[in-house]
């Protein structure tokens, strides 16, 4: 299975873009990359997601190498509220079960927002 | 807003009892899922349903079992609750996949149980 590699941690200042980086070098053609975040004492909730091109939405943007080997979560200006656990996935048409969506998750990446 | 509700935020039973846990979700999905999350461990995958009546094994469904009666209910059994099955239970929902929309994956708050 392709597994994604991120930072354990980063810190960032409010109001300042923050940049989530995610390895992923054994993805294959058909792999999907969500993002997903868990604020404190929350269930996690979903960012964005994307193939091969570059996607944005009200929430962040997500920035995909040409190669697809890595990609990155763009948050274009932090809030306090931004400060989570974020998660990078890959997922397989293999991990698609009778229309459910299998999602494994990492450690992730824990973001601190510095006010 | 989907929505996605668990039964209890906290809860405290002893080893041995079996233990129930309730989700609801109120936006018609058709498949619903359970994870536990533990420090170190991430969240991983115990049972999913893709329709009622219907369920598969997630990642580690020892100890665990689940009963989907209703499309909107999904509810997670411990039959003699363990000590190390103490955790954070986490349930979500979604579309199925396939129906044209992205494979967002809505989740609950949570259920901290504990078993002493």
């Amino acid at each position: 299975d392709a597994k994604t590699t991120q930072p354990n941690s980063m810190e960032s200042n409010e109001e300042e873009p923050v940049h989530l980086p995610c390895n992923h070098s054994t993805i294959s053609g058909t792999d999907y990359i969500h993002w997903y975040r868990q604020l404190p004492s929350q269930g996690p909730e979903y960012v964005i997601h994307g193939l091969t091109s570059n996607v944005n939405n009200r929430m962040a943007s997500l920035a995909i190498a040409e190669d697809r080997k890595s990609s990155t979560l763009i948050l274009h200006r932090a809030t306090l509220r931004d400060a989570a656990v974020y998660y990078c996935i890959l997922s397989h048409r293999k991990d698609i079960i009778q229309g459910a969506q299998k999602l494994v998750f990492g450690q992730g990446t824990r973001l601190t927002i510095n006010p | 807003d989907v929505k996605v509700t668990q039964s209890s935020r906290y809860l405290v039973k002893r080893t041995g009892e079996k233990v129930f846990l309730e989700c609801v979700q109120d936006m018609d999905h058709e498949n619903m899922f359970w994870y536990r999350q533990d420090p170190g461990l991430g969240l991983r995958l115990i049972y999913f349903s893709y329709d009622v009546k219907m369920k598969e094994k997630g990642d580690i469904p020892e100890g665990y079992s689940v009963s989907r009666e209703k499309k909107e209910r999904f509810s997670l059994i411990l039959e003699s609750a363990s000590t190390n099955q103490t955790s954070m239970y986490l349930c979500a929902s979604s579309l199925f996949y396939g129906a044209g929309t992205s494979y967002e994956q809505y989740f609950g708050p949570g259920t901290r149980l504990t078993v002493t």
